[in-house]
């Protein structure tokens, strides 16, 4: 059966530091990726997708960056966190469907 | 563009009632639609989908939702609430197609369930 990881669970971190965020699947080959945020009370806001391995695609733009170094594994990045960076990240994974799967997701604060 | 619209951020129930949560699209053409269930600090978790077969669908813990295309709704229900379904519960609808399969998510409503 397929899963999805996602570390670390929670980070704190100062602003101005760099960031990275990595979400690997399990059990499936190929996959749509997809890095959501949420910020406090709102709903989710969906950052990078890819289709295949160096396909990242931007939604919004924003401080910063995704990229997909092997078929299952995507990775979110930045070199300098904003106080507003703040919120729960997930990742989701899908193959040839809209039905997307989540992972437990990352709560990163920003101090 | 396709969007979709969740009535109620916040709805409250007692136990035992009934669930109501409201989602409407807007879709040039038939979506998939589907509902998410999120826990405190968890992902989210698939609660059923419509993917334009039977028009009403049922899903995981009871829960079920009815497409209405006259009136482009997806409501979601359950016929007695428990203590643990309080939690925050988001309708999405399918982007219109291309190889990315992306979902456009609604606001989310939190569910409250009083004892």
């Amino acid at each position: 059966s397929q899963t999805i990881h996602q570390w670390p669970a929670t980070l704190v971190q100062p602003v101005g530091s760099p960031l990275s965020l990595e979400c690997t699947v399990e059990g499936t080959s190929n996959p749509n990726l997809y890095w959501y945020r949420q910020a406090a009370g709102r709903g989710l806001q969906l950052l990078f997708y890819s289709i295949g391995i160096d396909q990242i695609s931007s939604e919004v733009p924003q401080n910063l960056s995704a990229s997909r170094p092997q078929d299952r594994q995507f990775i979110l990045s930045s070199k300098k966190l904003l106080l507003s960076d703040s919120g729960f990240y997930l990742c989701a994974w899908s193959v040839h469907s809209y039905e997307q799967y989540f992972g437990p997701g990352t709560r990163l604060t920003v101090t | 563009a396709q969007s979709v619209t969740q009535l109620g951020s916040h709805v409250s129930v007692s136990e035992g009632a009934l669930v109501l949560l409201r989602c409407n699209y807007s879709s040039s053409v038939p979506p998939y639609l589907f509902w998410y269930v999120q826990y405190p600090n968890q992902g989210l978790q698939l609660l059923l989908k419509y993917t334009s077969a039977a028009t009403l669908v049922k899903g995981i813990n009871g829960f079920e939702a009815e497409f209405k295309k006259s009136e482009t709704s997806f409501h979601l229900t359950k016929p007695s609430a428990h203590m643990s379904d309080a939690a925050e519960y988001f309708c999405a609808v399918s982007d219109q197609g291309d190889s990315s399969y992306k979902l456009i998510f609604g606001s989310g409503t939190r569910l409250l369930v009083r004892p």
